[in-house]
């Protein structure tokens, strides 16, 4: 079946510093993957979406990477701030899904001053 | 523009009731989804509506159903609530769905406790 791991549930880093979030995928051949941000309470919000075609992506401080071979993304927040704090999830859809995506368990992000 | 807007924010059904919850899709969007997230399970796909037509249905029993209206306004109903339903349901609208890498974009979500 098809299965979606985010690395770690929990990632803690100092202010200013790189995260980078995994996202590995198996029994799976998406044609989009996606990132979104989720505050505790709220709906997700997009970030960014990469084609399976594509090996990166890029907005502002964020970059996305998107190996088809090793099944993994790979998302990074330089310069990463307080702000940044936040329950962050990778979604994976194919280009018949309709609508359908399908989520990791996402990685809580904590951001140190 | 406005985004998706969930009706209502915030309920409490007793096991057995029955339970409607209303979606208005960003203007222009045709596409409609539903999820349902818990703790323990994450996001799941519910179903997905497009121009009234259900295209996609997750694994979910048939006490879920929704619909799509002309307008795109769309509504899922569970039917003999169990405490097991308790969940925040987001509904997430595109233009034409995850065809072509639309994006998706959410609502804020309803709070269901089933008690």
């Amino acid at each position: 079946s098809q299965k979606i791991e985010q690395n770690s549930e929990a990632l803690n880093i100092q202010e200013g510093k790189t995260a980078t979030l995994t996202c590995n995928y198996t029994n799976y051949s998406p044609a989009y993957l996606q990132w979104y941000r989720q505050d505790p309470g709220r709906g997700p919000v997009f970030l960014l979406l990469i084609r399976e075609n594509e090996k990166e992506k890029r907005k502002e401080r964020l970059k996305v990477t998107f190996d088809t071979t090793l099944k993994q993304s790979l998302f990074h927040i330089t310069a990463s701030q307080p702000a940044d704090s936040a329950t962050y999830l990778c979604a994976l859809s194919s280009s018949t899904s309709y609508g359908k995506l399908t989520f990791g368990q996402g990685t809580i992000l904590t951001v140190h001053p | 523009k406005a985004g998706v807007t969930q009706t209502p924010r915030y309920l409490i059904k007793t096991r057995g009731q029955q339970v409607t919850l209303s979606c208005s899709p960003i203007s222009g969007h045709r596409s409609v989804s539903w999820y349902q997230q818990t703790p323990g399970q994450g996001l799941q796909f519910l179903f997905e509506y497009f121009s009234e037509t259900q295209r996609n249905k997750g694994n979910f029993p048939g006490r879920f159903s929704g619909r799509q209206f002309s307008n795109s306004r769309s509504e899922m109903n569970v039917s003999t609530l169990e405490l097991g339903d308790s969940a925040l349901y987001l509904c997430a609208s595109s233009l034409e769905g995850s065809l072509l890498g639309n994006t998706i974009y959410f609502g804020e979500g309803s709070w269901l406790t089933v008690v």
